[in-house]
Order: structure tokens, then sequence, then C-alpha cells
């Protein structure tokens, strides 16, 4: 069975752009999560989509957004980017949410300069 | 989430038991224990998890205290690719999927020697 997968894995953009990174999590999975990962702040949750609704979000502002597809395939979007947005993004999905594991993907490097 | 503690940085010798202690004295009764870990450059990967007793799988066991406040990662047998960051993380079971998610720490850093 595949992992999950992001793309792209690396991303170079300026301040004031936006940018959109994808998410495919594992065949049957339909919770699909995403963190932020910076070396000052670790990793911190964003939010979580289950069959197309975020069920919870992060402390986060609300320059970043997301959204799932039918497919359970998910996309996070970040506008007005900042330099302090430059962090690795990582997506995770699970069966069901709840207690189930989470299963990481390799994660978006996201660099702005 | 309940807190949890961890010591930032642990050592452990090639081939020889690794013992990753983790103190959660707030535990409530529903809070399952999480263990993931994360290999150079790669995201989090889990390791294993438990509620009251002993659990072991193919990658490690979890022991934990009598009274829960505790437990314990065992890696039975440390290899260079054992080298991570170990985050214990307490979930909520009672809190719903609708909750669902991890909330990390900073982990304890294992170094292994060969």
């Amino acid at each position: 069975k595949a992992g999950v997968t992001q793309t792209p894995r690396y991303l170079i953009k300026t301040r004031g752009q936006q940018v959109t990174l994808s998410c495919s999590p594992i065949s049957g999975h339909r919770s699909v999560s995403w963190y932020q990962q910076t070396p000052g702040q670790g990793l911190q949750f964003l939010f979580e989509y289950f069959s197309e609704t975020q069920r919870n979000k992060g402390n986060f502002p609300g320059r970043f957004s997301g959204r799932q597809f039918s497919n359970s395939r998910s996309e996070m979007n970040v506008s007005t980017l900042e330099l302090g947005d430059s962090a690795l993004y990582l997506c995770a999905s699970s069966q069901a949410g709840g207690n189930y594991e989470q299963y990481f993907g390799p994660g978006t490097r996201l660099t702005v300069t | 989430d309940a807190k949890t503690t961890q010591p930032n940085s642990m050592e452990s010798n090639e081939e020889e038991p690794v013992h990753l202690p983790c103190n959660h004295s707030t535990i409530s009764g529903t809070d399952y224990i999480h263990w993931y870990r994360q290999l150079p450059s790669q995201g989090p990967e889990y390791v294993i998890h438990g509620l009251t007793s002993n659990v072991n799988n193919r990658m490690a066991s979890l022991a934990i205290a009598e009274d829960r406040k505790s437990s314990t990662l065992i890696l039975h047998r440390a290899t260079l690719r054992d080298a991570a960051v170990y985050y214990c993380i307490l979930r909520d079971w009672n809190s719903g999927g609708s909750n669902y998610k991890l909330t990390f720490g900073k982990g304890t850093l294992l170094t292994v020697n060969p």
C-alpha cells in the first residue's frame, strides 16, 4: 500500500505570494491532518479534515486554509506569505481520526524569501 | 491535552537496549499514551500506543506504570537507524474523533553510537 505523498517536496516563494500544497493520503484513509514544523516552535497542528469537513483547527491565522476533496486528497493554502511561514509542512492521514495512529508524509519544505 | 515531560536527549550504544522515559503526572483516565519518532529529514512515524497494560509490537515495547503517571518506551536492541527524536504524546480518547490531533512536545533526541 502506498504511503502518504506530498507535492511539491520543495518550494521557494517570495513574501506576499500565496502557495498551495497537496497531500494524497493512504488509500482508505479518510482523515487528513496538517502540521507545521519549525526549529523554534517544533511541530504544531494546523487543521484536520474528515469527509471533506474541517473538524479541528489549530491556532494559526486565517491566512492558513485547507480543503479536502471527495477522494480524501487534501490541499492547504497559505496566502500573503511571510518570512515566518518558512517551515516544513507535514500531512498525516489516518483511518478515521479518533485514536488511530497517524501516518505522515515526507513533508513540503517551504522557503519564503 | 495533558502535558508530558521527556529528557531532551539520551545516548545509547548499538545493539544495547534503550529505555526512553516519559512523565505524565496529570494523565486522565481516558488518555492513551502514544509514541512517535522522527528520523532525520523525515516525517514522524508511529511507534506504539497503550492505555494501561504493557504493549509490544515489532518496533518496540511500551511499559506503563501502575499509576499511569509515567511510561517507558523500550527499544530492545538499538540500531543506528533508531537515531531519531522520540515524542511521547497523550491522546484523550473521550474527546472523540472530531477533536483528533497530535500535540507534540520537544521530544527526546536519541543518539546511537556504533
